[in-house]
């Protein structure tokens, strides 16, 4: 069973720009969702994606954007990046319905 | 809105002694709780929750809905506890989970 798998692990990005951060979900799971832990905090809820639809969105504005392919895996796509950006993202994979979250290592993006 | 509070930002406690960590959260409505542990280096993952009552690696923690709170426990600590541990909530669907700012433990020899 091949666990959750995110990329890139780190990355650099300056004020302004666009980022794409990638993840695959389990074997066997077809809900994606995301997260974003800024340092010393928990992760916070940015959306959730099931049969290739955003079905569930926390408090983030609509930079913050995603995708979901028929494979389950799922792209988070951030426009406009601000320095409050700078945060480790968190992919997570479920089955809908599903009581337990799996979690990936995460992508720490740094924002300049 | 939601929200999950865990007061302690670090816990140190000797081994072979009782641990709690305390989770207080606020929600009108039935909540699923759920503890979330991330040891050094390895990804966050889940413990335990509340609706399968059952006792992970010694931890249990029992869900107060008198006193909206889902504490974690454990009789005797280990070294091996030492860890980041996250209370989290959920309201169902697909509202994603919401977190506490997590308490570091660490289990002194």
């Amino acid at each position: 069973e091949t666990g959750v798998t995110q990329s890139p692990t780190h990355l650099i990005k300056t004020r302004g720009q666009q980022v794409t951060l990638r993840c695959s979900s389990q074997s066997g799971h077809n809900t994606v969702s995301w997260y974003q832990q800024a340092l010393g905090q928990g992760p916070q809820f940015i959306f959730q994606y099931y049969r290739e639809e955003e079905n569930g969105r926390g408090n983030f504005p609509p930079r913050f954007s995603g995708l979901q392919f028929p494979n389950y895996s799922s792209e988070l796509n951030v426009n406009a990046l601000e320095l409050d950006d700078s945060a480790l993202y968190l992919c997570a994979s479920s089955t809908v319905g599903g009581h337990e979250q799996f979690f990936g290592p995460g992508t720490r993006l740094t924002v300049l | 809105a939601q929200r999950v509070t865990q007061p302690e930002k670090l816990l140190s406690v000797f081994k072979g002694a009782p641990v709690e960590l305390k989770c207080n959260y606020s929600y009108s409505g039935s909540p699923e709780l759920f503890w979330y542990v991330q040891y050094s280096r390895q990804r966050l993952q889940l413990l335990l929750r509340h609706i399968s009552r059952e006792s992970i690696k010694g931890f249990t923690a029992d869900l107060n809905k008198g006193e909206t709170s889902f504490h974690l426990k454990k009789p005797f600590a280990q070294e091996e506890d030492s860890a980041m541990y996250y209370c989290a909530l959920s309201r169902g669907g697909a509202d994603g989970l919401t977190f506490g700012k997590g308490t570091h433990l660490i289990i002194q020899p």
